[in-house]
C-alpha cells in the first residue's frame, strides 16, 4: 500500500482570502496526480489530473503545480468563496490502473 | 446526461446475505473501478478493470468479487458480507490514457448487521 498523505487534514479560512493545501506522495514510479473537489452528499469532481513535473493547471481561482521529483503538489485557492467550501482529495497512480487516495483537505470557507 | 449510476443507494443487510451493487456508465469507457470509503481513511481501491473481461485487485480486495461482462457495467458481488464490509461505495470510470480523469457515481452506503 503507497502513502498519500494530504495537508493540513482540516482548515477554515475567511472568504476573500487565499489558501493552500498540500499532497505527498512516494517519488519514484510517477505516472499522474488527480486532484478532486467532494461536496458533502455529493460524489467527488475531478479539477485536475497531472502527470509531468513541473506541471501548473488552472481552473478559475483554483490552481494546482507538482513536482514529482520531490514528491508533492499544492492546491491554491484565490479568493474563497463559501462555494468552495469542500473536501478535497488527491489520488496519486503509479500505473494509471491503481490509485492511491489521501485522506483529504477539508475546507470551510467562512462567509 | 454522461453519468455513472450505482443501485442501490442505500442497503441495509445481514451478515451472509449475499448482495450486488450494481454499477453502470454511459460514457463507452474501458476503464472502471470500485472504492470503498470509512471514516479518516482515504478512499481505497477493491477491484479494476480496464476492458471487458479484464478485472485485477486493488487494495482491498478480500471479501469482494466483480464482473465485467459488458463495458457498461461493473457489479459488485458481497458473497457473505461481514460487518466490517458496513461503509459507502464508489463506482468510477474512465477513459483508459494517461491524461484522464475518473467520473464518480453517487455512492452507496451499505450497513451490514
Amino acid at each position: 500500500i503507497l502513502n498519500v498523505e494530504q495537508s493540513p487534514q482540516s482548515l477554515h479560512v475567511q472568504e476573500g482570502d487565499s489558501t493552500n493545501f498540500t499532497c505527498s506522495f512516494p517519488s519514484s514510479n510517477f505516472y499522474a496526480l488527480h486532484w478532486y473537489r467532494w461536496e458533502t452528499a455529493k460524489s467527488p469532481e475531478a479539477l485536475f489530473v497531472m502527470t509531468l513535473n513541473g506541471d501548473e493547471k488552472k481552473k478559475g481561482r483554483i490552481s494546482a503545480t507538482l513536482n514529482t521529483k520531490e514528491g508533492y503538489s499544492y492546491l491554491y485557492i484565490k479568493g474563497s468563496q463559501p462555494e468552495d467550501s469542500a473536501t478535497y482529495l488527491c489520488a496519486f497512480s503509479n500505473t494509471g490502473n491503481q490509485f492511491y487516495f489521501g485522506t483529504g483537505t477539508s475546507l470551510t470557507v467562512i462567509p | 446526461e454522461a453519468q455513472v449510476t450505482q443501485n442501490p443507494r442505500y442497503l441495509i443487510t445481514v451478515t451472509g446475505k449475499k448482495l450486488t451493487v450494481t454499477c453502470s456508465q454511459n460514457m463507452n469507457h474501458e476503464y472502471m473501478s470500485w472504492y470503498r470509503q470509512d471514516p479518516g481513511l482515504g478512499l481505497r481501491q477493491i477491484y479494476y478493470s480496464m476492458n471487458v473481461e479484464v478485472t485485477d485487485k486493488g487494495d482491498v480486495p478480500e471479501g469482494y468479487k466483480v464482473s465485467r461482462k459488458e463495458k457498461r457495467n461493473f457489479p459488485l458481488i458481497l458473497e457473505s458480507p461481514s460487518p466490517n464490509q458496513t461503509s459507502l461505495y464508489f463506482c468510477a470510470s474512465r477513459v483508459l490514457g494517461t491524461y484522464y480523469e475518473q467520473y464518480f457515481g453517487p455512492g452507496t452506503r451499505l450497513t451490514v448487521t
